[in-house]
């Protein structure tokens, strides 16, 4: 039950795209299209962004996308804005039929 | 609306025990499988437990089994988390979130309640 591979921190201008990445094993990311994000602000409960990999939903900005390639999946924030710093968290199903978190990463707007 | 309340935190000593709490509404909790998650002060989350709809399926994370019970009161629309046996890394904000009907992410997540461990 290892924590899901996040980088720490990633930031860009207002306008920029940036994409954060979630690498995990066979177990989890890579053997099940049962990827989710969180976005949660300072002091406030997580928000779901993205779920089954790819979907949005009713409500999130179309400028959230996700993605997968093997073992690693990806959330890609086009158009950054200003609300979009927070931090943000991938999930995943695992074969022992629980879950597990990566470690969170720091959006930051320049 | 969708929501969940959680309620019962606060702090309490190395090996004590303490039960949380998760009122729900707006949704007919029944139906639903529901999650427990945590945060440590400045960390990332950490998924704690899931149990089903109907209480008979039950997962933990290692790091809580034999000293956590997550059960349910579908009578009550309200979902629990015993602690025994807690330590100071147990220090934490739990969540209380919803799993979508037969899918396997978290849509509906409160606002958390606050446990500290300490003596």
């Amino acid at each position: 039950q290892s924590a899901l591979t996040q980088p720490a921190s990633v930031s860009g201008s207002p306008g920029q795209s940036i994409t954060i990445s979630c690498s995990g094993t066979s177990s989890d990311v890579g053997g099940y299209n049962f990827v989710s994000w969180y976005q949660q602000h300072p002091g406030k409960g997580p928000k779901l962004m993205i779920y089954d990999v790819t979907n949005r939903p009713s409500g999130v900005s179309n400028r959230f996308s996700g993605s997968k390639s093997g073992n690693t999946a990806s959330l890609t924030i086009s158009g950054l804005q200003a609300e979009d710093e927070a931090d943000y968290y991938c999930s995943s199903y695992t074969s022992s039929s629980t879950w597990v978190f990566g470690g969170g990463t720091k959006v930051t707007v320049l | 609306q969708v929501q969940v309340v959680e309620s019962g935190g606060g702090v309490v000593q190395p090996g004590r025990s303490l039960r949380l709490s998760c009122a729900a509404s707006g949704f007919t909790f029944s139906s639903y499988a529901m999650h427990w998650v945590r945060q440590a002060p400045g960390k990332g989350l950490e998924w704690v437990a899931i149990i089903s709809k109907d209480g008979t399926q039950i997962y933990y994370v290692d790091s809580v089994k034999g000293r956590f019970t997550i059960s349910r009161d579908n009578s009550k629309n309200t979902l629990y988390l015993q602690l025994n046996s807690l330590r100071p890394e147990d220090t934490a904000v739990y969540y209380c979130a919803r799993n979508n009907y037969d899918d396997y992410y978290l849509d509906y997540w409160g606002q958390g309640t606050l446990v500290t461990v300490s003596s």
